[in-house]
């Protein structure tokens, strides 16, 4: 079945820097991405879809300077947290579809990244 | 918008009993609705999903039922073991959108 890699699986990092998280499809191609959080004890709240070759379109109250999407192949996304704060700190979670499967098929989830901002 | 709200928030049953997992949803205008598992800190398992169309999807003990109209789907799971115990999230895809909107979850264990 589709597999989504997910990197880094945790992190930690201080306050006002940066942080990468990688998604990547291994064995199919997506063109289009989903970026979810999810705080302790909530569910998954879309962020934004990543669109491969064009901008990311996010969800309203996300903002985009600070988290930055990028899709620049058909099997890689990245969202990277911009000049991070505590209150960022949260699990980060990427899926996506694979459409040449035939049929319909549902989502598949990467394995999540756990950011902690101190 | 739709909403997707799962009862009970959480659950605790002991080994062998059959459960139900109850998800409901305000826009009946779906596309699918999408079953995952979520183990603590770990990432999504895909479980089952039922087309808008279905009526019901099995899966070993596991049978999910859909009734669209009434805005409600429900997780069955027979003869309940300890290694069942995670969360269980209900998400459903409406119609004319790619991305999902998640219930709550419901958080299961089963005590040996």
């Amino acid at each position: 079945g589709a597999v989504v890699s997910q990197h880094p699986s945790w992190v930690i990092c201080k306050s006002g820097t940066s942080v990468k998280i990688e998604c990547r499809s291994l064995d199919f191609q997506a063109t289009t991405m989903f970026w979810y959080r999810q705080f302790p004890k909530q569910s998954l709240m879309l962020m934004a879809t990543s669109n491969e070759g064009s901008k990311a379109t996010y969800e309203q109250g996300v903002e985009k300077d600070k988290f930055l999407i990028n899709h620049a192949s058909l099997t890689l996304s990245t969202l990277t947290v911009t000049s991070a704060h505590p209150e960022d700190s949260s699990f980060y979670i990427c899926s996506a579809r694979d459409k040449s499967s035939g049929g319909e098929t549902g989502y598949t989830f990467g394995s999540g990244t756990r950011l902690t901002v101190v | 918008k739709q909403e997707v709200t799962q009862i009970p928030a959480a659950l605790s049953v002991p080994e062998g009993e059959n459960l139900v997992l109850n998800c409901s949803f305000t826009d009946s205008a779906i596309y699918n609705l999408q079953w995952f598992r979520q183990d603590p800190g770990k990432g999504l398992t895909s479980l089952l999903l039922i087309q808008s169309s279905q009526r019901e999807q099995t899966s070993g003990r596991l049978n999910a039922s859909l009734d669209k109209s009434s805005g409600r789907s429900t997780l069955y799971i027979a003869a309940s073991q300890p290694g069942d115990s995670a969360t269980y999230l209900c998400a459903v895809r409406d119609t004319g959108r790619r991305a999902l909107t998640f219930g709550s979850g419901t958080r299961l264990q089963v005590q040996p």
